[in-house]
């Protein structure tokens, strides 16, 4: 099956620094990906849809400020979490949509951890 | 927007017994239902998914059912296992000419399938 990849699988930083997750599809072309969210015990909620070669949409509630999107070719988006607080620690996943079968592959994750 | 919901938020059964999560959605434009199964920790992965123009599918031990008048679509795993424990999540998006959309994730169910 597709393969996506994520790197760093986890990063602590500093509260106010920046941290910067890449997000890969190893096998096939994504014109779209995907970045969650996922708090302890609860559910995957959706950042921002990331589209290659054009701005991201941001959910309702997120701030596209804070949370730097870059889709800049078919296999590599990045999320960068700027002047990350504690607040924002949490476990980041990423898709990627397959375009023959039209499914979503997810990224194993990153653990961040806002000290 | 989409929502949507599921039941139970756990569910214990013993090996052996049948398990059955049901969701619903709202939005009756969505068409693509997929079911994830999540272990701590870990990425969410695909164990089966249904489209509006089926009512059921089924793969071993796995079936959904989709009732598109009611908005509610089910997951049933026969003869459960102890690996079969983890966190399930249902999810509905919207299909059109360049591919389905975001997913809208239920809000989780933790199964455990006591030996």
């Amino acid at each position: 099956g597709a393969v996506v990849s994520q790197h760093p699988s986890w990063v602590i930083c500093k509260s106010g620094t920046s941290v910067k997750i890449e997000c890969r599809s190893l096998d096939f072309q994504a014109t779209t990906m995907f970045w969650y969210r996922q708090f302890p015990k609860q559910s995957l909620m959706l950042m921002a849809t990331s589209n290659e070669g054009s701005k991201a949409t941001y959910e309702q509630g997120v701030e596209k400020d804070k949370f730097l999107i870059n889709h800049a070719s078919l296999t590599l988006s990045t999320l960068t979490v700027t002047s990350a607080h504690p607040e924002d620690s949490s476990f980041y996943i990423c898709s990627a949509r397959e375009p023959v079968y039209n499914e979503q592959f997810f990224g194993p994750g990153t653990r961040l951890t806002v000290l | 927007g989409e929502n949507v919901e599921q039941h139970p938020s756990t569910l214990s059964v013993q090996e052996g017994d049948s398990a059955v999560i049901k969701c619903t959605y709202s939005d009756s434009a969505s068409n693509y239902f997929p079911w994830y199964k999540q272990e701590l920790g870990k990425r969410p992965q695909l164990i089966i998914d249904i489209r509006s123009n089926v009512g059921e599918k089924k793969d071993q031990r796995i079936a959904v059912t989709l009732n598109k008048t009611a908005k509610h679509f089910s997951l049933h795993i026969t003869e459960t296992q102890p690996e079969d424990s983890a966190v399930y999540f249902c999810a509905a998006s919207k299909g059109g000419n360049t591919g389905f959309q975001k997913l809208v994730f239920g809000t989780g169910t933790r199964l455990l399938v006591s030996p």
